[in-house]
């Protein structure tokens, strides 16, 4: 299994202004994802984090809200830009090796937007 | 959209076994059936996957009918800890698409 780390826990912020959050990996992975978690709902995809190239984002997200860097296979980045108080969510990294095999979470950051 | 359909909610007594059932009729010949659990504040935690035999790990067995258009997950003797949200995914490749999932209550 793979050990990922997301950095910050939690966070509180102001609206307006942009938070990144980081995901490392102890090992190198082939794909990295972005999820969302809205108060009391299922997970949202946001992204398919592309190592060398730009993200795949899903319907209803686009990359000027949500930025995201994969510079190599164990690490991402995801920003959430000019927010507001609806962008209060726990956003959580996910890796895989794809078909057929399981894919793991992080921990979670819990975003307030205030 | 989530290819699955999972009962909102379920109670089970500590100590008696767990049975979650899902629905999946249309699933595909290649895809896999996946169960995550998502304890309150955590992330998803992966519990078991199943393509059609049945499967058993140190958490869990799955059960996956013949046809494959359901499955059960089986949490042998359910402890307070085992209460969290179940999802069952059903998917073909990452990424994994979530539904809503079953609240499990395990009650002392």
């Amino acid at each position: 299994s793979a050990v990922i780390s997301q950095k910050p826990s939690r966070d509180i912020c102001q609206r307006g202004t942009s938070l990144t959050i980081q995901c490392q990996v102890d090992s190198q992975v082939t794909m990295m994802f972005w999820y969302r978690q809205q108060p009391g709902q299922s997970l949202t995809l946001i992204a398919t984090a592309n190592q060398g190239s730009e993200a795949t984002y899903e319907s209803g997200f686009v990359i000027d809200k949500f930025p995201i860097s994969r510079p190599n296979l164990t690490f991402s980045t995801l920003t959430v830009s000019n927010m507001s108080p609806e962008d209060s969510s726990i956003y959580l990294c996910s890796v895989g090796q794809g078909a057929s095999t399981e894919a793991f979470f992080g921990q979670g950051t819990r975003l307030t937007v205030v | 959209d989530a290819k699955t359909t999972q009962p909102p909610s379920m109670d089970c007594a500590e100590g008696r076994a767990a049975n979650l059932p899902c629905n999946h009729s249309t699933i595909s010949g290649n895809e896999y059936v996946y169960w995550y659990r998502q304890i309150h504040s955590q992330g998803p935690q992966y519990i078991i996957h199943g393509l059609k035999n049945n499967e058993t790990n140190e958490m869990a067995s799955l059960i996956i009918t013949e046809d494959r258009k359901s499955s059960t997950l089986i949490l042998p003797h359910a402890t307070l800890r085992d209460t969290a949200v179940y999802y069952c995914i059903v998917s073909g490749n990452t990424p994994l698409v979530f539904g809503k999932g079953t609240r499990l209550s395990v009650i002392a």
